[in-house]
């Protein structure tokens, strides 16, 4: 497609359940980032992945958090054991990595986690 | 560690009314300096940037400027619309990697 696309849109979990949120990024895009947007708060970074590096995972919350990005393309969120303040919307977004500094991201529409 | 601060919300405007929305910055170095727009429904999307102090950004009938003396890049528009009603982002970059840093975000509400 031509953008971000990320599924689902919207996820319902009970507290305790494992949730798997997916991303595909647009072709091409050599960089792919995972941003959380809780109810009244800034974008918070999670996670980085950059071609073949080592990802940044300085911003995963907890080790209940890990990404993954397969094949350099799409990448899948996991939250296990959810507990009700991963409530949120997250936000996955793309980027060329081949214009140095200019930093532009291309998001998702995101997937908004509900933990009951 | 490096920091992006706005102005809180919600900011209520008449049509036609003019707009700043402050956006101050902490960062080692020459920080590339970003505002993104979420509209109702939509995605996060850039709406202007300035990558060198004493840029401009400008888009859609708003501007920026990067004043590296004040460390800030605070949005403006002359006269704003219903349909500019959105939240708002500041955020910088430093790195070559992209990696954005936030604001917590303003929303804009603008009344006929």
């Amino acid at each position: 497609g031509a953008g971000v696309s990320q599924s689902p849109s919207n996820k319902v979990t009970e507290k305790g359940k494992d949730v798997e949120l997916r991303c595909d990024p647009i072709s091409g895009h050599t960089a792919l980032y995972w941003y959380r947007q809780s109810l009244g708060q800034g974008l918070e970074f999670l996670i980085y992945f950059q071609g073949n590096s080592a990802p940044d995972k300085s911003g995963l919350p907890s080790d209940r958090f890990s990404a993954e990005r397969t094949g350099g393309s799409v990448s899948t969120l996991t939250i296990q054991r959810t507990q009700q303040e991963d409530s949120a919307v997250y936000l996955c977004a793309s980027y060329t990595g081949t214009s140095g500094r200019t930093g532009e991201l291309f998001f998702g529409e995101g997937s908004r986690l509900t933990v009951l | 560690g490096d920091s992006v601060t706005q102005m809180e919300g919600p900011v209520t405007l008449s049509e036609e009314a003019f707009l700043t929305i402050n956006c101050t910055y902490t960062a080692t170095g020459y920080p590339s300096l970003f505002w993104y727009v979420q509209y109702p429904g939509e995605g996060l999307q850039l709406l202007l940037k300035a990558t060198k102090a004493d840029d401009k950004g400008s888009n859609k009938g708003f501007e920026a400027t990067y004043r590296k003396e004040t460390t800030s890049f605070h949005l403006e528009k002359g006269s704003v619309q219903v349909s500019d009603s959105a939240v708002y982002f500041c955020a910088l970059s430093r790195s070559n990697t992209g990696k954005l840093i936030f604001g917590q975000g303003t929303t804009l509400q603008v009344k006929p």
